[in-house]
């Protein structure tokens, strides 16, 4: 099944601004919006918006989200060492009825 | 507040079986959609599967056939049974409850490892 598109990675300065793109097709990101997800090297993953740009309760506002057509993007302003991590797109394929993820960004705060 | 722990997950040969248990609180499990999504060593997230709160689910084409979700509402357990393992299906397996069709609160996690 295929993913969606993620650079494998980002490289930013302490607090710079850093834009994740996740690219997809009109049967999922283009339908469907796309969610994104934080992940911290051992601990799962934890959302921080689903349907584009919604917020979950405690997600810190240097986080924000959009989508332009096919392809979905993550903000993170401000950089601090604790936004290292990887993060991840997500979102419904209807014509394959299953979840799809995205491959990975590695964010690196120099 | 959501609790999510995952359960079950241990070193099995090629060809046989384990089932991955999920217990749920903090929320009115019976009434959510829930998923299982897998990491292998090093990897990215791979969804596995999803059961919706009538019993209807749908899988990944890598485990078509070989997994199959269900659930408990009387308990609040989630559960993956996996059979016919290949060591490509070594990886640490989460659950999650779902929001708006896509995996929102996450377990812990729980590894398997296929090997002989």
């Amino acid at each position: 099944q295929a993913g969606l598109t993620q650079p494998p990675s980002v490289s930013r300065g302490l607090r710079q601004t850093a834009t994740l793109t996740c690219t997809g097709n009109s049967n999922n990101v283009g339908n469907q919006g796309a969610a994104w997800l934080q992940q911290h090297q051992g601990h799962p993953p934890k959302l921080l918006f689903y349907r584009d740009n919604n917020r979950p309760s405690g997600i810190s506002e240097r986080f924000s989200a959009s989508r332009s057509g096919n392809t979905a993007s993550l903000t993170i302003t401000g950089l601090q060492p604790e936004d290292e991590a990887d993060y991840y797109c997500s979102t419904w394929d209807f014509s394959l009825s299953v979840v799809i993820f995205g491959g990975g960004t590695k964010l690196t705060v120099l | 507040q959501v609790q999510l722990v995952e359960s079950g997950g241990g070193v099995v040969q090629p060809g046989r079986s384990l089932r991955l248990s999920c217990a749920a609180s903090g929320f009115i499990f019976s009434g959510h959609t829930m998923h299982w999504v897998r990491q292998p060593p090093g990897k990215g997230l791979e969804w596995v599967a999803v059961i919706w709160s009538d019993g209807s689910n749908s899988y990944a084409d890598s485990v078509k056939g070989r997994f199959t979700i269900s659930r408990d509402n009387s308990k609040n357990i989630l559960y993956l049974q996996m059979n016919s393992l290949r060591a490509e299906d070594t990886a640490v397996y989460f659950c999650a409850r779902d929001v708006v069709g896509l995996p929102e609160a996450w377990g812990q996690g729980t590894l398997v490892t296929v090997s002989s």
